[in-house]
């Protein structure tokens, strides 16, 4: 089965600038998350959507992070406008369901903000 | 919160088998124990997962004693392509207690 797809592979923004990064999860997969890596850490939960549907985002910096997963299939997590801490790996991943299905993540995209 | 405890590194020679050993005492009834493996510049993959006694897939063991506070991750034969940081996680997808912590970094030394 195809894994699951980001893009870009790397940005490199300013600050107060605005990113966007995509995510196409596995096919079937009802259940997806973005995670925020930042180097020398594990990848801490910022979002998790249930189909079209937010079921946790109490770790989103709502005054600057936003995300969206229409259709319930691809996602969009946008950063506006970006600081010097967001400088991370976003990491997208998807489940089957929520509950004894592993995560499947894809290889992330690194933001750098200067 | 299921908080886990790993070591934050670990060496090994090539060809040993390698245990690392994660602590999870507040672990729930309905809690699995799931093992991700990172490389740099990839997302964590898939290990292996349990839930009690012993599991076993082609890449790894998972030993879980009866108590389950603790677990086992058990890598036969360790190669250099196995140099990675490995994590444990105590929950259910999904939930709100689900937690990456900092992970064990192990190397395999030639």
């Amino acid at each position: 089965e195809a894994g699951v797809a980001q893009s870009p592979r790397y940005k490199i923004i300013e600050k107060r600038q605005s990113v966007a990064f995509w995510c196409n999860p596995i096919s079937g997969h009802a259940t997806l998350y973005w995670y925020q890596q930042i180097l020398g850490q594990g990848p801490k939960l910022l979002i998790q959507f249930q189909n079209n549907g937010v079921v946790d985002d109490s770790q989103l910096p709502k005054d600057r992070f936003s995300a969206e997963r229409l259709k319930g299939v691809d996602s969009t997590l946008k950063i506006q406008p970006a600081k010097l801490e967001d400088s991370a790996v976003y990491l997208c991943a998807s489940s089957l369901d929520r509950g004894s299905s592993p995560l499947h993540f894809g290889n992330g995209t690194r933001l750098t903000v200067t | 919160l299921a908080k886990t405890t790993q070591p934050i590194s670990m060496d090994s020679y090539e060809g040993q088998e390698v245990n690392i050993t994660c602590s999870h005492n507040n672990i729930a009834t309905n809690d699995y124990i799931t093992w991700y493996q990172q490389f740099p510049s990839q997302g964590p993959r898939f290990i292996i997962q349990g839930y009690k006694t012993k599991v076993t897939n082609e890449v790894a063991s998972l030993f879980i004693p009866a108590d389950r506070k603790s677990s086992t991750l058990s890598l036969p034969r360790v190669s250099l392509s196995d140099t990675a940081v490995y994590y444990c996680l105590v929950g259910r997808t999904g939930a709100n207690n689900l937690f990456f912590g900092t992970g064990t970094r192990l190397t395999v030394i030639p």
